[in-house]
């Protein structure tokens, strides 16, 4: 079954940069592209980027674009999303969700459980 | 940009009733590119709906989507007691992008 696991609980400083990983299986990872959305406390979902998980391919949404950094690891079917600069408004729960696609159309149908990420001095 | 606008914000409504939720684009939606998901506290969200009226795999029919252009709708035919929760619309464009409504939520009256 289609699994996405992500790495734990981060306290950072502002300033400081976060990496969160999220570890995919149970399906081929070529196939799929992997897409990260954050949700601060209360709020909705933001979308944040996309990256391929065939060539690594990535597109930020622009608010993100000068922070963030999203990578593949191909011999472990993992992706990173690292966010440089932390502010305390990035304080949120993080999720990897793979991207499905079925005639064109395009979706997220598979979460990871979520990285909460707490940036306070 | 194209912005997705929910209502209502929240709405109250008595399990067994029907609740109907509304997503209004700010620009007509090619080839209805609209999903659905829903959100329960502590909990990642789950796709309902794609394309504006396909169920997922192993979503209940009491569920369904519909709509094209500019408005979209996400109706629950009957509630159940599981189904209070908050749901988001989404859009994806080209290149890609994706863009979330601010949510509705749905709570026991």
């Amino acid at each position: 079954q289609v699994q996405l696991v992500q790495s734990g609980v981060e306290m950072k400083k502002p300033g400081a940069s976060v990496k969160v990983s999220c570890k995919a299986s149970g399906y081929t990872f070529s196939l799929h592209g992997i897409n990260w959305v954050r949700q601060a406390p209360g709020q909705g979902l933001e979308w944040m980027g996309w990256i391929s998980g065939y060539n690594g391919n990535t597109k930020y949404a622009q608010k993100f674009q000068d922070r963030v950094s999203m990578t593949t690891d191909t011999s472990t079917n993992t992706v990173y999303m690292e966010l440089r600069s932390l502010r305390s408004d990035d304080t949120a729960i993080y999720f990897c969700a793979r991207e499905g696609n079925n005639h064109g159309w395009k979706y997220f149908d598979y979460w990871g459980q979520g990285t909460p990420v707490t940036v306070s001095s | 940009e194209i912005v997705l606008t929910q209502s209502p914000g929240t709405l109250s409504l008595s399990p067994g009733e029907r609740a109907t939720l509304s997503c209004r684009a700010s620009q007509s939606l090619s080839y209805n590119y609209l999903a659905w998901y829903q959100q329960k506290p502590g909990q990642a969200p789950r796709l309902l709906i794609y394309g504006a009226s396909s169920r997922a795999t192993g979503i209940p029919d009491r569920f369904s989507g519909s709509g094209s252009g500019t408005d979209f709708t996400l109706t629950i035919s009957r509630l159940e007691p599981e189904d209070f929760a908050v749901y988001y619309c989404q859009h994806h464009g080209s290149s890609p992008m994706y863009t979330f409504g601010q949510g509705t939520r749905l709570e026991i009256k």
